[in-house]
């Protein structure tokens, strides 16, 4: 069955500082996909990014930056030189494309905390 | 602004109560996901509809129900609530059957007293 861990509970850094947070998930399909969403205090879950697993290539965008390894089943997020703004819980979630489930199995968030 | 709109953002309920909460995805997004966010069970994957149709369930009791209409909206009918049901519930929807992005509404939040 399919499982997304998200080792970090909660992580504590100082403005500036640059964090990654961890995503491990499991999988016995060959297809599938892996998303990054944001929970800031207002509540809403809002989409960061997709990745499929055909596609290893590690994306940017602007300080977000994310890497996947298929080897080591992960799926990372980092944030360079954080800010207040970033404050949020992030989940990270797979969706498999088989005959798997395609509704999103969540992790279990990593609630990142970005000091002044 | 994701485009998902939920309504209502907050219902407060007693136990033994039926509620519906209606959901309006995205303009040409034909699938609609329920989800369930407390803090015992974490994000849930509730029910999905596909252009009308039950296309795949999850963790979803028997006492909760959903239907999509031929506008594409949905409800999610909680009935016999339990204090236990109070979460917050979110609709997402995307363009296809699944794995494209999905766009989720700012959620219902549920207090059962």
């Amino acid at each position: 069955a399919q499982k997304v861990t998200q080792a970090q509970t909660e992580i504590s850094v100082v403005e500036k500082e640059d964090v990654t947070l961890d995503c491990v998930y499991e999988t016995r399909d060959t297809t599938y996909y892996l998303f990054w969403y944001k929970q800031p205090p207002s509540g809403e879950l809002v989409f960061l990014i997709r990745r499929n697993s055909f596609d290893e290539q590690n994306e940017i965008s602007g300080r977000y930056s994310w890497n996947f390894q298929k080897s080591t089943s992960s799926f990372n997020f980092t944030i360079t030189a954080s800010q207040v703004v970033d404050s949020a819980v992030y989940f990270c979630a797979l969706s498999e494309a088989g005959t798997g489930r395609r509704a999103l199995t969540f992790g279990s968030g990593t609630r990142l905390q970005v000091q002044p | 602004d994701s485009g998902v709109t939920q309504t209502p953002k907050h219902l407060i309920t007693a136990t033994g109560q039926r509620v519906t909460l209606r959901c309006s995805p995205r303009s040409g997004d034909l699938s609609v996901y329920w989800y369930q966010q407390s803090l015992d069970q974490g994000l849930q994957f509730l029910i999905q509809y596909y252009n009308g149709e039950e296309r795949a369930k999850g963790n979803i009791l028997e006492r909760f129900s959903a239907q999509q209409f031929p506008d594409l909206h949905s409800e999610l009918n909680l009935s016999s609530l339990e204090l236990g049901d109070s979460a917050l519930y979110f609709c997402a929807s995307s363009e296809g059957r699944g794995n494209t992005e999905a766009f989720f509404g700012q959620g219902t939040r549920l207090t059962v007293v």
